[in-house]
């Protein structure tokens, strides 16, 4: 199994809804990313999780908050969201030999 | 700072020609690059990475890519372009400044190999 799946694969959510991206991996990958990706760019990380910790946050707004509840499954909450935040959000996880493993992504709208 | 520069916003090519996208790279110490590909509404697909070793680089699809270090380059070429093979791609390096375990994307070049 080499893949990342991410679900939804669509979401249109209202600015004061509250909702999740889910991302699952059963691959071992110790390392799991949360990529943010508007149309025509290239991805911009938001955080990484290594061993289940968060090791990296780019200074992502708290609207944005990622959970890691084991080793396979990485979330990301989310609360408030402006239109602006409207992306592709592209979960990847990464191998021992530094390979980058990507889903297809959610396509998330905020209206 | 590492990053990588992909000069061309887009590259076309007819089917069946040999085609090169171009990266440079700014790194300090050894490089970590990577290719990736991405196909509309998708996520992105690992192509082939450098890390030491040979300076040409075999990946996946019939893609390769060369290393030049004294250019400072990490070009991805294959001999014989597919229409299929039209897609955005990304170079890429892995940041040593946090272990490596940020990768830094470069903004794309689109790729259109006509019939």
């Amino acid at each position: 199994d080499t893949e990342v799946t991410q679900t939804p694969k669509h979401l249109v959510m209202g600015m004061t809804n509250k909702k999740s991206l889910k991302c699952e991996q059963h691959m071992g990958h110790r390392a799991m990313y949360w990529y943010k990706q508007k149309a025509k760019k290239p991805p911009e990380l938001m955080f990484v999780y290594s061993y289940e910790k968060l090791s990296i946050n780019e200074s992502v707004p708290s609207r944005f908050s990622p959970e890691c509840p084991n080793s396979s499954l990485l979330n990301l909450h989310l609360h408030a969201l402006q239109p602006e935040d409207s992306a592709l959000y592209l979960c990847a996880s990464r191998d021992y030999r530094g390979r980058a493993f990507f889903g297809q992504g959610t396509r998330l709208t905020v209206v | 700072a590492q990053s990588v520069a992909q000069p061309e916003d887009q590259v076309n090519v007819a089917e069946g020609n040999p085609l090169t996208v171009k990266c440079t790279y700014s790194v300090s110490g050894n490089p970590y690059l990577f290719w990736y590909v991405q196909y509309p509404n998708r996520g992105l697909q690992f192509l082939l990475k450098y890390i030491t070793g040979d300076n040409l680089v075999k990946g996946s699809y019939g893609f390769e890519a060369e290393f030049n270090k004294s250019q400072t380059s990490f070009h991805l070429k294959k001999p014989s372009a597919l229409v299929s093979d039209s897609a955005l791609y990304f170079c890429a390096v892995r940041d040593g400044r946090t272990g490596f375990q940020k990768l830094v994307f470069g903004t794309g070049t689109r790729l259109l190999v006509s019939p």
